[in-house]
């Protein structure tokens, strides 16, 4: 089956810090990686969606600068969090959509980003 | 644009009771539909989808109708166990864009 792995699972960083988190998809190939970040009031904001072969393309209220990403291959995909304050914690999910089921995104169990 | 409206932000039911949480979108053209389910912890998990209008899906006793007419996505199930605690969202795919768009979700709490 589509697996999504996330880690770390929980991190802690001191405020003006960055810290990177990484997202694999096993057992398919992920031809597009959309990472979210879900406020504790449980809503979604999509941060980026990065399509094999296409630009990033980032939301409004986030930017490369801010939140880089890497997705060298069909496997795995990269995001760091750079300069973090409190503003910046939350949930952080990947959704790796399926080559083969295109319309389908598969979530990993997100890197939790709490910021002192 | 495109939106998903899920007017309950909790439900409450004891077990063996009938699940209903509504659900509405609102887009263009003939979109796929989702529910998806995320347990404390973890990330959202996929619980059913449809991809044609006024075709149904089904997981896990649970159910949702894909009604075109009504712009109505509705997630029913007959018999809920506590086990199904959990938040639930409906969900809006567009192929076009590679995007998906989620309701603000419903809080299910099932007491035994």
């Amino acid at each position: 089956g589509a697996l999504v792995y996330q880690y770390p699972r929980r991190t802690i960083c001191k405020s003006g810090t960055s810290m990177r988190m990484e997202c694999q998809a096993v057992g398919f190939q992920a031809t597009s990686v959309a990472w979210y970040r879900q406020s504790p009031q449980k809503t979604f904001e999509l941060i980026a969606l990065s399509t094999v072969n296409s630009a990033i393309k980032y939301e409004q209220n986030f930017t490369q600068e801010k939140f880089p990403i890497s997705h060298p291959n069909l496997s795995f995909s990269s995001m760091t969090v750079l300069n973090a304050y409190l503003e910046d914690r939350g949930l952080y999910l990947c959704g790796a959509r399926d080559w083969g089921v295109q319309d389908t995104q598969y979530f990993g169990p997100g890197t939790r980003l709490l910021v002192l | 644009g495109n939106s998903v409206t899920q007017m309950q932000g909790q439900v409450t039911l004891s077990e063996e009771e009938f699940l209903f949480i509504n659900c509405t979108y609102s887009t263009t053209g003939y979109p796929t539909l989702f529910w998806y389910v995320q347990y404390p912890g973890e990330g959202p998990q996929l619980l059913l989808k449809v991809t044609t209008a006024n075709n149904k899906g089904s997981s896990r006793g649970f159910e949702a109708t894909y009604d075109k007419g009504t712009t109505s996505f509705h997630l029913q199930k007959a018999s809920v166990q506590e086990s199904d605690s959990a938040v639930y969202y409906c969900v809006l795919g567009r192929n076009s864009n590679n995007r998906i768009f989620f309701g603000d979700g419903t809080q299910l709490v099932v007491k035994p």
